[in-house]
């Protein structure tokens, strides 16, 4: 069975703080996508990996293909980053699985 | 336009009646993927299309649910026979070729059903 899990479920930082987020999954796939989804439901992507890493602006995402886990981090947090972070990979032509989600809030 | 759209925004239908939801991708994208996001829960895959090829349609959640792709373009997913728990946001997305390019979606069209 495809399934996908991220760690933490939730997360509340001050800002500034560093933040990482996980996402594992079970079985081989052809490529991970990172999305930042806020309240008000409008989703946008971060970042499509198949492999290494990759960084824009403040956030970087990791993907280790023999481990099978990718994870994206945020430095120098700020409120304006509060969102549902979600993982989501794509199998070889079939379909997407998507993560449930991890909730982040950032005080300030 | 720019973006992905998608129509329309709202819909509140009474359970029994059928729905049409539109998507029109971003010119050019040849892949187009159709999503649902149940309230207070996670995006749910429903299927994607590549090019003219005919997709898989084992994602959707029952026989009452359909999807098609015009000209590799346009993109309708209806739902007959609507039932209350299909209410929920159906977002559609689009990327140049399927599955390894960053993808850009819809606003969401968000679906009561009474």
């Amino acid at each position: 069975k495809n399934e996908v899990e991220q760690s933490p479920q939730n997360l509340t930082a001050q800002e500034g703080e560093f933040i990482t987020i996980n996402c594992s999954y079970s079985v081989g796939i052809s490529a991970l996508h990172w999305l930042q989804q806020h309240p008000g439901g409008g989703i946008v992507s971060l970042f499509m990996l198949s492999s290494g890493k990759k960084k824009h602006g403040r956030l970087i995402a990791t993907i280790n293909i023999q481990e099978k886990h990718s994870s994206l981090h945020i430095t120098a947090s700020h409120p304006r980053d509060s969102a549902v972070y979600i993982c989501a990979v794509w199998y070889y032509g079939q379909n997407f699985v998507f993560g449930p989600g991890t909730r982040l809030s950032v005080l300030p | 336009g720019a973006g992905v759209s998608q129509s329309p925004s709202n819909k509140v239908t009474e359970k029994g009646k059928d729905v049409e939801l539109r998507c029109d991708p971003i010119s050019g994208h040849t892949a187009l993927y159709w999503y649902r996001q149940s309230l207070g829960q996670g995006l749910e895959f429903l299927i994607y299309f590549q090019g003219n090829s005919a997709p898989d349609k084992s994602g959707l959640p029952s026989d009452r649910f359909s999807a098609e792709r015009t000209g590799g373009s346009v993109s309708t997913l209806t739902i007959q026979r609507t039932q209350q728990e299909d209410s929920a946001v159906y977002l559609c997305a689009s990327t140049p070729r399927a599955g390894g390019d960053t993808q850009y979606f819809g606003p969401g069209t968000r679906l009561t059903v009474l």
